[in-house]
């Protein structure tokens, strides 16, 4: 099993410009989220994911869409990219919510925004 | 306490030695509480977890202590290992909630 998938690994982005995130997980998970890391900050919730066709808000939604329409996969897109965007961004998958929930995170995308 | 700005706690230790991390979370209506470790330029990757309903759970090498008394938690490791050496960060859930909310981290490092 490859687990979570993450592409690009690195890419840098001019402010206005578009690009979408792909995560991918094998694992057969239900939940997948979209998080932001930055310096000196913990993971922030994105978007999340309860299943195939279903997307949610999560703590920092403004600026980012998301689709799921494979159960596989977890699409993170930005329609016009700002300066405030540039992060590390980490796609997690868990088979649950609740007790026990271990989410499996990818090796993250590092996007830069000029 | 955290450090303001930028820069995560730290805590140093030997090789060998015991490493409490703490952590401090701030709902009291959270009741699932977890346990990261992210080494530099990875994801995170879940050590342990505890309910509100424990004082005590214990992995491999590591213990997690639960204080809902002062809304306290800590990580403790067992024989640190340089391999050990990571940033550390606990994250709070309300059962039912799909949002955690994470801390900032500490960042351990382990001297040979």
């Amino acid at each position: 099993n490859a687990g979570v998938t993450q592409t690009p690994k690195f890419r840098v982005l001019k402010t206005g410009q578009s690009m979408t995130l792909l995560c991918a997980q094998d694992m057969n998970h239900e939940y997948m989220y979209w998080y932001r890391q930055d310096p000196g900050m913990g993971l922030r919730l994105i978007h999340y994911s309860v299943g195939e066709g279903t997307t949610a808000k999560g703590e920092v939604p403004d600026g980012y869409n998301v689709s799921r329409l494979k159960k596989q996969n977890f699409l993170l897109g930005l329609e016009s990219a700002a300066p405030s965007q540039t992060s590390v961004y980490f796609c997690a998958s868990s088979l649950r919510t609740g007790w026990p929930e271990t989410q499996y995170f990818g090796p993250g995308t590092r996007l830069l925004v000029l | 306490g955290e450090s303001v700005g930028l820069h995560l706690p730290t805590l140093s230790v030997q090789e060998g030695d015991n490493s409490i991390i703490n952590c401090a979370y701030s709902n009291s209506a959270s009741d699932y509480f977890i346990w990261y470790k992210q080494e530099s330029g990875k994801g995170p990757q879940f050590i342990i977890d505890i309910r509100s309903n424990m004082d005590k759970r214990q992995g491999q090498r590591v213990t997690v202590l639960l204080n809902k008394t002062v809304k306290h938690l800590s990580l403790q490791i067992a024989a640190t290992q340089p391999g050990d050496s990571a940033v550390y960060f606990c994250a709070e859930k309300r059962e039912g909630s799909y949002i955690p909310t994470f801390g900032r981290g500490t960042s351990l490092i382990v001297h040979p």
